[in-house]
């Protein structure tokens, strides 16, 4: 079955901390894995994906296949990186069938 | 960038009466659609993918005779909830995949739409 586990509901840090968002899969074949975030009174977006190997916002994130995990990291979070996060396994064709339950990051001052 | 836009915002009916929601990609054209519910403090959940000039996909438990789905064009897909009842009640988000000649697609999403049947 497919299944995403985050398992942080609430993560809080305070700015300047580093921070690392969690996510487990269990995906039949090789998923493509994506994060996407949604900040206060906005809509779901993309934030990064495994295949583009790039850093958004100073955020990365590893695919560890042997652990079919896909952290989110961010060596010194900023205030405006509050916002609920939702890992999603997916296709190369940017479609994601599963969501994870998502993590509220919470960066205090 | 890409947006996708979705009408109504929210909506109030009363119990068995339909409720049609709109999903449009506003600057791109978009084969694919998909539509999510997401419950209170819960995760999206993918009910069903639309394609446009075909029938659409439906997840495991998603009856379609009860959230018709039609992709009449490449910018817009319809979500009706046929005879709403309480517990259809929840947000609905659909989202639309921007295909690339190079490089990967991308899903964008709309705002969302909140139903709330009486």
């Amino acid at each position: 079955a497919q299944r995403v586990t985050q398992p942080e509901k609430l993560l809080s840090v305070f700015k300047g901390a580093p921070v690392e968002l969690k996510c487990n899969y269990s995906y039949s074949g090789s998923p493509e894995l994506f994060w996407y975030v949604q900040y206060s009174r906005q809509r779901l977006q993309l934030l990064l994906r495994h295949i583009s190997r790039e850093s958004i916002k100073g955020f990365t994130a590893d695919l560890n296949k042997g652990e079919t995990s896909f952290h989110l990291k961010k060596p010194f979070a900023q205030e405006e990186d509050s916002a609920m996060y939702y890992c999603a396994p997916g296709d190369n064709y940017g479609q994601n069938f599963v969501f994870g339950p998502g993590t509220r990051l919470s960066v205090l001052p | 960038g890409a947006v996708v836009s979705q009408h109504p915002s929210r909506v109030i009916c009363k119990s068995g009466t339909s409720v049609k929601i709109e999903c449009r990609s506003l600057d791109f054209q978009a084969t694919t659609m998909f539509w999510y519910r997401q419950f209170p403090k819960q995760s999206l959940m993918l009910m069903a993918t639309s394609n446009e000039g075909s029938k659409a996909t439906y997840e495991q438990g998603v009856e379609k005779d009860k959230f018709l789905i039609n992709h009449a064009s490449l910018t817009l897909s319809t979500l009706t909830v046929t005879s709403a009842h309480p517990e259809d009640s929840s947000f609905y988000i659909c989202s639309a995949r921007r295909e690339r000649v190079l490089g990967t697609d991308t899903q964008y999403f709309g705002p969302g739409t909140r139903l709330t049947v009486l």
